[in-house]
């Protein structure tokens, strides 16, 4: 079955560092892949996507490129800010996958600190 | 207002009550959902339905029901409550297609004692 997986977190980062949180995948078909990130007390919501092999999802400083040949969807932001701090979903929604299901399926999620 | 709606934001119950979970759209979307949050474990999917008349169990549905009373409206029930599901819960909805956005509502923490 279909599958994410995302580096364990937490992360703790200084303002303005380099962030990378990878996450590869596995699946029976050809998935959208997603990043969901939730701020405290919030709930989930989408950060970028790509919907097919070398798409680059990119929004708010953050981007992700879907690298079919590794199956991975690694999370990047050049210069990380405090209001970043959240935890971030890696996941994937795989039509394919036992017929018409359209469900998505979850890394366990990553939590970010950034600290100033 | 927030396309995604869920009531109540915070509950607090005992061991074997009946606890009803409500989750309302304006998206207009066909699809919905519900999951579950618990930490280090991600989100998992209780339950989703395609449309008024189609419900489809999820990876961990036992000890959950589910009605789908309007297009835009998407409860969940906990028949007889226990501490383990004590969680956070989300509804989300889609449109269309396999590879539509999931738009996810607020949460409902849910406290069994």
């Amino acid at each position: 079955g279909d599958s994410v997986t995302q580096m364990e977190g937490p992360v703790t980062l200084s303002e303005e560092a380099f962030l990378t949180i990878n996450c590869t995948y596995t699946a029976t078909g050809y998935p959208s892949l997603f990043w969901y990130v939730q701020y405290p007390g919030e709930g989930l919501q989408l950060l970028l996507k790509a919907t097919k092999a070398d798409d680059k999802g990119s929004n708010k400083g953050f981007e992700a490129t879907y690298r079919k040949e590794t199956t991975s969807f690694h999370l990047e932001k050049g210069s990380v800010q405090v209001s970043d701090s959240a935890v971030y979903f890696c996941a994937l929604s795989d039509p394919n996958s036992g017929g018409s299901n359209y469900k998505l399926t979850f890394g366990k999620g990553t939590l970010l600190t950034v600290n100033p | 207002d927030a396309d995604v709606t869920q009531t109540p934001r915070n509950r607090i119950t005992k061991t074997g009550k009946r606890i009803m979970l409500e989750c309302s759209q304006t998206k207009g979307h066909d699809r919905m959902y519900w999951y579950r949050q618990d930490p280090g474990l991600g989100l998992r999917l209780i339950y989703y339905s395609f449309d008024v008349k189609d419900i489809n169990k999820g990876e961990i549905s036992d000890g959950y029901s589910v009605s789908r009373q309007a297009q835009a409206k998407f409860s969940l029930s906990l028949e007889s409550a226990i501490p383990n599901q004590t969680a956070l819960y989300f509804c989300a909805t889609a449109g269309q297609g396999g590879r539509d956005t999931q738009y996810f509502g607020p949460g409902t923490r849910l406290t069994v004692l």
